[in-house]
């Protein structure tokens, strides 16, 4: 089964900040790759999928990029409300395996 | 409104058995593959099932083959998933999700979840 392997696991950066997610694939999945938030008690929800399309309703501050093994997730411009863990998900065929998650805190 | 209504958590001695219900509402329900995710406490989200539109197609992560059948009944707009054999390991927030009309489409709604603790 493919391995979805997230960096780092967690980081802390100030409000503004430019953040970024990596997450890599142990083998190629083309752009089949979602990324998900998860904000304390909450349920998880869809920010990008097909590698860099934004969701409906997801503020254009969230982008994606990446196509094969490697994939990034970039907030341009940290906020308060985008503290949460995000995770990857590959979903090329079974198992639709998830990242182990980056946790983003404000510095 | 897509609305996702998990039903049928509740606590469980290694071993035993339990199904889970999802009602969806608000969204063609029988357009749509639709999947069961689960959260173990303090874990990230684990995919565990799958299943086509018309039920033709079901996919499983392997810890769970052999004991865990999904289903769907769409004239009652509702996705199933029946769980036997449970370990502890099986313990988590299992979440109703809907994903694409095709296979390779993510999921963009989920329900708020329900909880299953297996113990001894």
């Amino acid at each position: 089964d493919i391995q979805m392997t997230q960096s780092p696991s967690s980081l802390s950066a100030s409000v503004g900040d430019r953040v970024t997610i990596t997450c890599r694939a142990s083998q190629g999945v083309s752009n089949y790759l979602a990324w998900y938030q998860q904000k304390p008690g909450r349920v998880p929800m869809l920010l990008i999928y097909a590698a860099s399309t934004l969701q409906s309703g997801v503020p254009s501050r969230f982008s994606g990029t990446g196509s094969g093994t490697d994939f990034t997730l970039t907030i341009s411009s940290l906020q308060p409300e985008d503290v949460a863990t995000y995770y990857c998900q590959k979903y090329n065929s079974a198992p639709w395996t998830f990242g182990q998650g980056t946790k983003v805190e404000i510095k | 409104e897509v609305q996702l209504v998990e039903s049928g958590g509740g606590v469980l001695q290694p071993g035993g058995s339990l199904g889970l219900s999802c009602a969806a509402s608000g969204f063609s329900f029988s357009k749509y593959w639709m999947s069961w995710v689960r959260q173990a406490p303090g874990k990230g989200p684990e995919w565990v099932a799958n299943i086509k539109q018309d039920g033709s197609e079901k996919y499983y992560v392997d810890s769970v083959k052999g004991r865990f059948t999904i289903s769907r009944d769409n004239a009652k707009n509702s996705l199933y998933l029946q769980m036997n054999f449970l370990r502890a390991e099986d313990t988590a927030v299992y979440y109703c999700a809907k994903s694409g009309d095709k296979w390779n489409y993510p999921h963009d709604r989920w329900g708020q979840g329900t909880l299953v603790t297996v113990s001894s």
